[in-house]
């Protein structure tokens, strides 16, 4: 089955930019959902469809998808940000959704 | 306000079945795509199952093939996961989810549950 990739632990200053990455097999060819989980709470949406952002979501996020890279990226961090992020695809070939495996991101 | 609130987990033995709820208000639940993320604790997010709104497509993940069953009440606004042959490893909270445009299985979840805890032990 289609394999996610993602960093375990990303950190950053607060103010400046973090980049979460997503790795996959051709992931540009598909599309790209990034959700944030903070402790004890649901999952929420903040990018689909590789740069979407729902409503309510701070433009400081943002997403990219090329080649074998999915990018989330957000531009200056807050504190509020600590979480961990997911990215998700839809693998076509096993007809079934795939999680990566997370990424925890700590504001310094 | 849209919401959805899960219901039914609880503790069970190994061997054991579940039928977990899903209850939504707020939206038009019929013309939504609808589908089950679980979490083991301390572990990432696993994508379980999705169904169309008239019921025609489901999809699974591996894993659980042959032993979950999505199912929906549109009257109801219900959605449900019938959860049989229970393993040690499908302990997790089970969220209830949304997929957002309602038009395809490839979208992502928008809204989600608080999530019901499934506990499988002797």
């Amino acid at each position: 089955s289609y394999v996610l990739t993602q960093p375990p632990s990303v950190s950053v200053a607060p103010g400046k930019t973090a980049r979460i990455t997503c790795g996959g097999n051709n992931i540009g060819s598909k599309s790209v959902h990034w959700y944030q989980q903070k402790p004890g709470q649901a999952p929420v949406l903040v990018i689909y469809y590789d740069s979407d952002r729902p409503s309510g979501i701070p433009e400081r996020f943002s997403g990219s998808n090329s080649g074998n890279t999915a990018t989330l990226t957000i531009s200056r961090v807050e504190a509020g940000d600590e979480a961990d992020y997911y990215c998700q695809v839809w693998d076509s070939s096993s007809d079934q959704g795939v999680f990566g495996g997370g990424t925890k991101l700590t504001v310094l | 306000e849209v919401q959805l609130v899960e219901s039914g987990g609880g503790l069970v033995q190994p061997g054991g079945s579940l039928r977990l709820s899903c209850a939504a208000s707020g939206f038009t639940f019929s013309s939504y795509w609808m589908g089950w993320v679980r979490q083991a604790p301390g572990k990432g997010l696993e994508w379980v199952a999705i169904m169309k709104q008239d019921a025609s497509e489901k999809y699974y993940v591996d894993s659980v093939k042959g032993r979950f069953t999505i199912s929906r009440d549109n009257a109801k606004n219900s959605l449900y996961l019938q959860i049989n042959s229970l393993r040690a490893e499908d302990t997790a909270v089970y969220y209830c989810a949304r997929l957002v445009t309602g038009r395809a299985f490839y979208d992502a979840f928008d809204i989600w549950g608080q999530g019901t805890m499934v506990t499988v032990s002797s």
